[in-house]
């Protein structure tokens, strides 16, 4: 079965510095993808970055980039020039997909604070 | 935002009842997957819903029940709630195999 590990329930920022949120995950597939989500306390789940398995290139949204590792299974979100408005939680996670049917298995998440 | 909606946003129901919720989803797709998501956890995959059949379930009783209808829709059915049935209830719309887009949730509190 496919598990996400994020070991760090807290992680706090200055306005315009650079965090970075650590995610492991374990599975014996060889193609899938790999997403970071935020989750504000609007609850909405919005997606900020994603990653196909198979791509060698990290991913790269705007002031959101990853560090994926294949062979150590390990999907680090870096987060450059830190808002106000990053403060959520953030969560990531794998798709399975097996038999036709898909799902996204999801960490505990990593609640962001940004400090002005 | 995206286009998917739910509703109710929050209801408070007692232990032993029944509740339905529901999920428009976004145009244009055509699969529905619910997730629980427990206060202070990730959520936690319940099941998927693709053309109106159930078509993945994950590890949960089967008191949890749901329906696609042939507009795409769907609704969560869970039966004889209990206390630990209190959560947020979130629904994600794709097409199959894409990205999935998730609504605003309904938080269900079970007393």
């Amino acid at each position: 079965a496919q598990t996400v590990t994020q070991s760090q329930p807290e992680m706090s920022v200055q306005e315009a510095e650079t965090v970075t949120l650590s995610c492991t995950y374990d599975t014996s597939e060889s193609d899938y993808y790999l997403f970071w989500y935020k989750q504000p306390p609007s609850r909405q789940m919005i997606l900020v970055i994603r990653q196909e398995a198979y791509k060698q290139q990290n991913a790269t949204e705007n002031r959101f980039s990853v560090n994926f590792q294949k062979a150590a299974k390990s999907f680090s979100l870096k987060i450059s020039d830190s808002q106000l408005g990053d403060a959520a939680m953030y969560f990531c996670a794998y798709r399975s997909f097996q038999g036709g049917s898909e799902k996204l298995v999801f960490g505990k998440g990593t609640k962001l604070t940004v400090n002005p | 935002e995206t286009g998917v909606t739910q509703s109710p946003t929050h209801l408070i129901k007692t232990r032993g009842q029944q509740v339905t919720l529901r999920c428009s989803s976004q145009s244009g797709h055509n699969t529905v997957s619910w997730y629980q998501q427990a206060l202070g956890q990730g959520p936690q995959f319940i099941f998927q819903y693709y053309r109106e059949e159930e078509n993945g379930r994950g590890n949960f009783p089967p008191r949890f029940s749901g329906l696609q209808f042939p507009n795409y829709s769907s609704e969560l059915n869970v039966n004889a709630l209990e206390l630990d049935d209190s959560a947020l209830y979130l629904c994600a719309s794709s097409l199959i195999g894409r990205e999935a887009f998730f609504g605003q949730g309904t938080r269900l509190t079970v007393v």
